[in-house]
């Protein structure tokens, strides 16, 4: 079992959308949870970093962190064609050591327009 | 002006020639990273730096070395290069003060490509 999986896609939705984007890891007691957008060619941008539980939103990004069940989530809505991008879940916890981040493949998302 | 920088930007080499990649950093932060990007197999870390005097192999440091001549620079070196480094790397950097403590802010980018 991978550390981080996510689905690589691609995900198409329609412009005005909720793109939704799931990320599972494997390490039950990670503590800290990224989402990074990289658009083809260039580095990969922080969009949200989520430590607790719940919702956390910011403008229109959501992110959800579901410990339990091992998974994280980032929302997109009204999606925009310049989100089209990969989107890379980024997970730390103590198979290392809480050091370094493991990331998952990514995930593609194309938004029509 | 970019917080982290690489050179070059782009390098197309040859089977065997020692090539280094740098970055520089402008945040002032203890913690760098050199990173890998395949298609398909995401991003892996080479090798990583806590503090200049503090080095540390990630999951795929063969065929790597690096130098961390200050807290802002971290040099990755290949000593003989081979076609299977053929990726795009990244360096990154982290602050542990911060309260962000895992946050890592990457560099543009170098495409390397050995023929």
């Amino acid at each position: 079992q991978k550390e981080v999986e996510q689905n690589s896609g691609p995900l198409s939705v329609p412009e005005g959308a909720i793109a939704s984007l799931n990320c599972t890891y494997s390490d039950r007691v990670s503590q800290s949870f990224f989402w990074y957008r990289q658009y083809s060619g260039k580095s990969p941008e922080l969009i949200m970093s989520i430590y607790s539980n719940g919702d956390k939103e910011d403008g229109r990004f959501t992110a959800q962190l579901n410990k339990a069940s091992q998974y994280v989530s980032l929302l997109i809505r009204d999606s925009q064609p310049s989100d089209s991008a990969t989107y890379l879940c980024a997970v730390n916890g103590v198979n290392t050591g809480f050091q370094k981040l493991v990331f998952g493949t990514g995930t593609r998302l194309l938004v029509s327009p | 002006d970019a917080d982290v920088t690489q050179t070059p930007r782009n390098r197309i080499t040859k089977t065997g020639k020692r090539i280094m990649l740098e970055c520089s950093q402008t945040k002032g932060h203890d913690r760098m990273y050199w990173y890998r990007q395949d298609p398909g197999l995401g991003l892996r870390l080479i090798y990583y730096s806590f503090d200049v005097k503090d080095i540390n192999k990630g999951e795929i440091s063969d065929g790597y070395s690096v130098s961390r001549q200050a807290q802002a620079k971290f040099s990755l070196s290949l000593e003989s290069a081979i076609p299977n480094q053929t990726a795009l790397y990244f360096c990154a950097t982290s602050d542990p003060t911060s309260g962000d403590t895992d946050t890592q802010y990457f560099g543009p980018g170098t495409r390397l490509t050995v023929l």
